[in-house]
C-alpha cells in the first residue's frame, strides 16, 4: 500500500540552524501539506501545496518557514534560524484532488536545543 | 474562538463494547468536510473516516461511523466492539469551502480495558 515518507524520524539542531525536513508524498497524490504538533497538543495545519505553488498556509507559517518541491518525489519544509518553540513533531501528508483523506507520514520530530 | 470542540480530554471503555467520541464544530461555510484521525502511542496519525457536509447518509467504515447531525453541528465518532488496539488519541478535525487548510480538535484519549 502507498505510504507517505519522511526523513529524518529525528532531528536534533541548535537554536538559529536552518533545518530541511524531507516528505515523499504518495505518488499519485497532487496536494501536499504540512502540520505540526507541539508535544502533548493539537495538531496544526502550517501550509498546503498545490501546482508548485503554496495553495494555503496558517498564520504560523511566517518568513522563518518555507516549501519546496525540488523534484518530482520530494516536498521540503524549510526551518530558517530554528527557535526553541519550533520544537514539535512535524508531519508531512498528502492527497488526491477531492482532499476527503490526507495520508500522514510517520513524522519528523524536531528538537531545538 | 474555537472551530473545533471535543470536550471529552479522556474516555474509558470496556472491550467489545461501544463507545462515542464527541466532537462540535462551527463554520458559516455551507461546504465543508469533517474527518476523525487515530493517533496510537506511536504518534502516526491515522486516516479513519470522512463525512461531507452535503452527504445525507453518515459515512461508515468497517467500525467506524459518523453520527452526523448538521443542525447540531455535531460530528461523533463511534467506535463499535472496541478493542485493545483502539486505545489511543481521537482527533476531530475540519475542513472549510473549497480550501484544504484542516483544523484540528484538541482531541480525546481512549482507553481501552480489558
Amino acid at each position: 500500500e502507498p505510504e507517505v515518507t519522511q526523513t529524518p524520524s529525528h532531528q536534533v539542531t541548535q537554536m538559529g540552524q536552518e533545518v530541511i525536513l524531507r516528505c515523499v508524498p504518495i505518488s499519485n497524490h497532487l496536494y501536499f501539506y504540512w502540520y505540526r504538533q507541539i508535544l502533548g497538543q493539537k495538531v496544526e495545519f502550517l501550509v498546503s501545496f498545490y501546482n508548485n505553488e503554496i495553495s494555503e498556509k496558517s498564520e504560523i507559517f511566517d518568513d522563518q518557514f518555507s516549501v519546496e518541491r525540488p523534484d518530482g518525489s520530494n516536498f521540503t519544509l524549510k526551518i530558517r534560524s530554528t527557535k526553541l518553540e519550533d520544537s514539535a513533531m512535524y508531519f508531512c501528508a498528502s492527497s488526491d484532488y477531492k482532499g476527503n483523506e490526507q495520508y500522514f507520514g510517520p513524522g519528523t520530530r524536531l528538537t531545538v536545543t | 474562538a474555537q472551530k473545533i470542540t471535543q470536550t471529552q480530554p479522556g474516555m474509558f471503555v470496556q472491550e467489545k463494547e461501544a463507545v462515542t467520541l464527541d466532537c462540535t464544530y462551527d463554520t458559516s461555510d455551507q461546504s465543508y468536510g469533517l474527518f476523525w484521525y487515530k493517533q496510537p502511542s506511536s504518534g502516526e496519525m491515522i486516516f479513519l473516516i470522512y463525512q461531507g457536509s452535503y452527504d445525507e447518509q453518515n459515512a461508515t467504515e468497517g467500525r467506524y461511523s459518523l453520527n452526523f447531525q448538521k443542525a447540531r453541528k455535531s460530528a461523533n465518532l463511534v467506535i463499535s466492539a472496541s478493542q485493545l488496539g483502539d486505545s489511543a488519541m481521537y482527533f476531530c478535525a475540519m475542513r472549510e469551502g473549497r480550501g484544504f487548510k484542516t483544523i484540528f480538535g484538541a482531541g480525546t484519549r481512549l482507553f481501552v480495558k480489558a
